[in-house]
């Protein structure tokens, strides 16, 4: 049962063009939305969150879009840049709801290919 | 130290044989996490510490698994008589605030023969 579902195993984008990153989730007690990028051989980087309070939240070339009704959120890159390729994953919590341990449940991940 | 250092960063065991796995997080993080990546999945949560205590362990497979976290700082992963399923990218993080992100080691990549 996957709690935390990106569709798209891969996107490949031109460089200077827009990467949009897509994730959906069921659980409803999420309020806290992460998105972390990964390098090979190397641990997740966080990049960028968002409180379920919030439909947009902004910093730099990335923006993360939140629609709680359809239970989507969306990572928006702009321009992309060669040195964006990597692996995201979108990993909600339920940091202001839960009682515990604001562990993060993890999607599969999307790679993105920026293409010079 | 600077990150969080995970050691070995890659280890090949045996079926059936006993491992550790360490984890150096950043000085003065309370919070420390384990999670665990198998080929082609995002990370899994394991178990969470404060302090020196396992706040919350439901993430851990079976009670094959157990970590310690004795003074407050370093942790160990333990797995006992391992298994082929076993094989992963065993991440470590901490964390010293309930909010944003945490700060992930580079993992040490488990391979049971």
């Amino acid at each position: 049962d996957q709690q935390v579902k990106q569709n798209s195993p891969s996107l490949s984008v031109q460089e200077g063009r827009i990467s949009i990153l897509n994730c959906d989730y069921t659980n409803s007690m999420f309020d806290y939305f992460l998105w972390y990028k990964k390098y090979p051989a190397e641990g997740p980087t966080f990049l960028i969150s968002i409180s379920s309070i919030k439909d947009k939240n902004e910093d730099g070339r990335f923006t993360v879009f939140l629609n709680k009704s359809a239970k989507h959120l969306s990572l928006h890159i702009v321009p992309s840049q060669p040195g964006d390729s990597a692996v995201y994953f979108c990993a909600p919590t339920t940091a202001y709801s839960g009682a515990g341990s604001y562990q993060l449940t993890f999607g599969k991940g999307t790679k993105l290919s920026v293409i010079p | 130290g600077a990150g969080v250092s995970q050691t070995p960063s890659n280890k090949v065991t045996e079926k059936g044989k006993y491992v550790e796995l360490r984890c150096d997080p950043i000085s003065g993080h309370t919070a420390l996490y384990w999670y665990r990546q198998s080929l082609g999945q995002g990370p899994e949560f394991l178990i969470y510490f404060q302090g020196t205590g396992a706040a919350d362990d439901s993430g851990l497979p079976n009670d094959r698994f157990f970590a310690v976290r004795p003074e407050g700082s370093v942790s160990t992963l333990k797995i006992q008589r391992t298994e082929r399923g076993d094989s992963a990218v065993y991440l470590c993080a901490s964390s010293s605030w309930r909010g944003g992100g945490y700060t992930f080691g580079s993992g040490t990549r488990l391979t049971v023969v």
